[in-house]
C-alpha cells in the first residue's frame, strides 16, 4: 500500500456525462499528480499540483480540469466524457518535487 | 519532447534466470530517472537514480544510469515467479515540474 488514496476504484458512465475522481496524498506530501493510462498509449502524464498551486501541465484535454485543495487532497474533474476517455486514471504523490512519486491504486472509468 | 524507448517489449524467463531490462532516454532538462514495477494495477515504486556510474540496489534487483550515453539498466538476479510484471522506465524533467515521461514498458513473465 503506497498511501496515496483515490476513489472511487471503478466508475462506469454515460457519454456526455460529468464525473470527478478523487485523490488522497500520503500523508505529507506537497505534490500531486495526475496521469491516464490507456492500452495504447501507456502512462500520460495529465498535470501536477504542488501545494495548492499547478505546477506543469501535460497533454490535458480542455474538458478536464484538477485541483488541489488546501488540505492537499486533490480531484480530477472529466466533463463530455467520451468513449475513448475510458481509461484508468492513476494520482500520484511526492513529498517534493526531487523525491520519488508513489502512485494509488487507480480509478479505472468505462464511459459506454 | 522528451522519450523514453524500453527493450525488450516482452520476455519470458525461468525462475533462477537473469534478466537485464533496458532504458534509453532523450530529455530536455534531465532531472531524474525511474523504474516501477507494474503488477495488476498500480505502478510500485523501485529505483530513482539521478546520478551517473551509481548502482542501486535492492535485494536481486538493481539499476544504474549512464547520462553520458542516456541509459539505464534493471537487472534482476535469481529470478521468481513474483518477479513477473510490467517494469515501467521514466524520465523527469527539471523545465516542467516533476512531470515524469513513461517508456512502453517491458512485459517480464517468469516460468516456474
Amino acid at each position: 500500500d503506497s498511501g496515496v488514496t483515490q476513489t472511487p476504484k471503478h466508475l462506469i458512465t454515460a457519454t456526455g456525462q460529468r464525473v470527478t475522481l478523487r485523490c488522497s496524498p500520503r500523508s505529507g506530501d506537497l505534490s500531486v499528480y495526475w496521469y491516464q493510462q490507456s492500452l495504447d498509449q501507456g502512462l500520460q502524464f495529465l498535470i501536477q499540483y504542488y501545494n495548492g498551486e499547478e505546477r506543469a501541465k501535460g497533454n490535458i484535454l480542455e474538458r478536464f480540469s484538477a485541483q488541489q485543495f488546501p488540505d492537499l487532497h486533490s480531484e480530477l474533474n472529466l466533463s463530455s466524457l467520451e468513449l475513448g476517455d475510458s481509461a484508468l486514471y492513476f494520482c500520484a504523490s511526492s513529498w517534493t518535487e526531487n523525491t520519488e512519486a508513489f502512485f494509488g491504486q487507480g480509478t479505472r472509468l468505462t464511459v459506454v | 519532447e522528451d522519450k523514453v524507448v524500453q527493450s525488450p517489449l516482452s520476455l519470458v524467463v525461468h525462475e533462477g534466470d537473469t534478466v537485464t531490462l533496458n532504458c534509453s532516454y532523450e530529455v530536455t532538462n534531465f532531472r531524474s530517472l525511474l523504474w516501477y514495477k507494474q503488477e495488476k494495477k498500480a505502478p510500485t515504486f523501485l529505483f530513482m537514480l539521478t546520478s551517473s556510474g551509481i548502482e542501486k540496489k535492492s535485494g536481486r534487483l538493481s539499476s544504474i544510469l549512464d547520462k553520458k550515453e542516456l541509459f539505464s539498466i534493471l537487472n534482476i538476479t535469481a529470478t521468481q515467479t513474483g518477479d513477473s510484471a510490467i517494469y515501467l522506465c521514466a524520465v523527469g524533467n527539471n523545465n516542467a515540474g516533476n512531470m515524469l515521461t513513461f517508456g512502453g514498458g517491458t512485459r517480464l513473465m517468469v516460468k516456474p
